[in-house]
């Protein structure tokens, strides 16, 4: 079982630029969240998916934010275009059906400069 | 919605000792519960989950105690061991499928 596969680790790039971050969910679990954490206000949900359909984004912050689900095997986060105040660790999870345990990756640290 | 947070943002626990970890949620509605483990520059780690159908669930080496009256969950590691050195979420199970997160606990196991 590979879990919950993230790219990539870090990312480091310079306030206005696209950033696109990724994630490979487990195979068979149907549903997808993206979450971002800060020390300020820990672990956010920004917005998940249900069987590649996107069902709540009312986390998102803004429309400088958006997530794709193409297929059942991968999912992007993309913000364009990034300020500094977006830098933090910013995870995918996935689980297999509803209510059940969420299976996390090990994040994307992003730095906006 | 839901609010959910820690009681101690960290605690310090000798190797050996018995540690317990408290949560409170806010949503009566809550029905579901997940403590997480997060280690440094690593994702939240599933330890243990429970129903609201529960008052108890047992693991290895861990034990979760819900308390619904007074919506409140504890997280009991025995005989604590340094690799249990992180920080502990607890995880409340929403509407729809959210889940909120609490704030996060820092255990410290002292050799």
């Amino acid at each position: 079982d590979a879990g919950v596969i993230q790219s990539p680790r870090h990312e480091v790039t310079e306030m206005g630029q696209e950033v696109t971050l990724r994630c490979k969910p487990i195979s068979g679990h149907d549903y997808l969240f993206w979450y971002r954490q800060t020390m300020m206000r820990g672990l956010e949900l920004l917005i998940y998916f249900n069987n590649n359909v996107p069902i709540d984004d009312s986390g998102m912050p803004e429309d400088r934010f958006s997530a794709k689900m193409p297929n059942a095997s991968f999912s992007t986060l993309k913000i364009q275009p990034s300020e500094p105040r977006d830098s933090a660790v910013y995870f995918c999870a996935s689980s297999i059906n509803d209510r059940t345990a969420l299976h996390f990756g090990n994040g994307t640290r992003l730095t906006v400069t | 919605g839901e609010s959910v947070g820690l009681h101690l943002p960290t605690l310090s626990v000798q190797e050996g000792d018995n540690s317990i970890i408290n949560c409170a949620y806010s949503n009566s509605a809550s029905d579901y519960f997940i403590w997480y483990k997060q280690e440094s520059g690593k994702g939240p780690q599933f330890i243990i989950d429970i129903r609201s159908n529960m008052d108890k669930r047992q693991g290895q080496r861990v034990t979760v105690l819900l308390n619904k009256t007074v919506k409140h969950l504890s997280l009991q590691i025995a005989a604590t061991q340094p690799g249990d050195s992180a920080v502990y979420f607890c995880a409340a199970g929403g509407t729809g499928n959210q889940f909120y997160f609490g704030t996060g606990t820092s255990l410290t196991v002292i050799p």
